[in-house]
């Protein structure tokens, strides 16, 4: 089975501080991707990476940036963190259309 | 840009009951999938579909591709409570998943 691994569960940072989330999947998926769910918004894509040192814009990249060092890992950075990006943040891989999703951060920018 | 309309947005539910909620676009897809999502967890792949009428059952859940290539449907046969979540589809014009466009979920409770 495929196994998306994301580091925290829950995160509680404050207003201005830089924030980490780790994602790490097993499946030598080449395409990683970042989400936010918000309620009644659904998924919504941040960025992607199709390959190593490689990303692409989703379609809310504002107040984030992304790392992708390595194959198996990909990072999700918000700068200077704001209370409007308290969500829970997905990270998924995918072989083809089909995405498989890690248990998501829930985060709250106080 | 695309948009997935997903209803409804939540259904209260007896256990045995079937359960039946849709998806439509506002513009042609060649792939549909239906995702859950348990409390706490992330999204789970339930059923894929890559063909217009194409009909798919995965247990007790059936989807459909709709024929307009628009529209795709989720039912689910007597309801138990483990199928208490949220249900997402998701579509694309395309084969790669940076396409995708999710709806926005219907949320499945049990009436107590």
């Amino acid at each position: 089975d495929v196994k998306v691994t994301q580091s925290s569960r829950y995160l509680v940072k404050r207003t201005g501080e830089k924030v980490f989330l780790e994602c790490v999947q097993d499946m030598d998926h080449e395409n990683m991707f970042w989400y936010r769910q918000d309620p009644g918004l659904g998924l919504r894509l941040i960025y992607f990476s199709y390959d190593v040192k490689m990303k692409e814009k989703g379609d809310i990249p504002e107040g984030y940036s992304v790392s992708r060092e390595k194959k198996e890992r990909f990072s999700l950075i918000l700068e200077s963190a704001s209370t409007n990006q308290t969500s829970m943040y997905l990270c998924a891989s995918s072989y083809r259309e089909k995405l498989f999703f890690g248990s998501g951060t829930q985060l709250s920018v106080l | 840009g695309q948009q997935l309309n997903q209803s409804p947005q939540s259904m209260f539910i007896q256990e045995g009951e079937d359960v039946s909620m849709n998806c439509t676009s506002s513009s042609i897809f060649n792939t549909w999938l239906w995702y859950k999502q348990d409390p706490g967890e992330g999204p789970v792949l339930l059923i894929a579909l890559y063909k217009a009428g194409e009909l798919t059952s995965n247990g007790r859940l059936t989807a459909q591709f709709g024929i307009t290539r628009k529209d795709s449907f989720l039912n689910i046969s007597a309801s138990i409570p483990s199928d208490v979540g949220i249900y997402f589809c998701a579509g694309s014009a395309y084969s790669s998943a940076s396409k995708i466009i999710f709806g926005s979920g219907t949320r499945l409770s049990i009436r107590p």
